[in-house]
């Protein structure tokens, strides 16, 4: 069984500067990956970032990172200079990838980001 | 390109009737997934289907089903409604079963009274 836990319902940030929002998982699954996926009003899951268990560099794409430490099970995701579009839910995920596992995704229970100006 | 297309995105019905939810996918892939989100339980996968075959499936009662099309396509049914399936549907979307990239749609959001 696979889970991830987000342990800040709700944060705020200074336009401009960098956040980080946590999340740990947990998982039996030898290979697995880890997302991260923001959700504004509008409903629509936009994909942000994808860390894969055996990679040994940290993800990046654009402004955003993903700080994977594999031993303490934690994958947060650090944004950089905050944009006022930045504001929305975001959720970690994470997928079993070993062979024959189920690869559904397993969603966290989502961290509300409010850029203020 | 287009997007992840779901229809209707809003749809209000009463409990004990049934509904159809509809997802299409990018164009090429081949692979849709179901998930429900609601503030109590968050987001859940339903299933799974990829080349028409279900290839997964959570942990939800009979009364929920799918079905996948030959061009990708898929439907979600729920039949005799309860309050509890008032939620937001979300069907992804990706180019095979393994691929890391899963394209969500905007939802379907039910209420039901």
């Amino acid at each position: 069984a696979q889970k991830i836990t987000q342990t800040q319902p709700g944060m705020f940030v200074q336009e401009k500067e960098a956040v980080t929002l946590d999340c740990t998982y947990d998982t039996s699954d030898p290979s697995y990956g880890l997302f991260w996926y923001k959700q504004p009003s509008s409903g629509e899951m936009i994909f942000l970032i994808y860390q894969g268990s055996y990679d040994q560099q940290n993800a990046t794409e654009g402004r955003y990172s993903l700080n994977f430490q594999k031993a303490r099970k934690s994958a947060n995701l650090v944004i950089s200079a905050s944009q006022l579009g930045d504001s929305a839910m975001y959720f970690c995920a994470m997928r079993a990838e070993s062979g024959g596992s189920a690869r559904q995704l397993t969603f966290g229970s989502g961290t509300q980001l409010t850029v203020l100006p | 390109k287009a997007g992840v297309t779901q229809t209707p995105r809003y749809l209000i019905k009463t409990r004990g009737q049934q509904v159809t939810l509809s997802c299409s996918p990018i164009s090429g892939h081949r692979s849709v997934s179901w998930y429900q989100q609601t503030p109590g339980q968050g987001l859940q996968f339903l299933f799974e289907y990829f080349s028409e075959t279900q290839r997964n499936k959570g942990n939800f009662p009979g009364r929920f089903s799918g079905r996948q099309f030959s061009n990708s396509r898929s439907e979600m049914n729920v039949s005799t409604l309860e309050l509890g399936d008032s939620a937001l549907y979300l069907c992804a979307s990706s180019f095979r079963l393994d691929s890391y990239e899963q394209y969500f749609g905007p939802g379907t959001r039910l209420t039901v009274t």
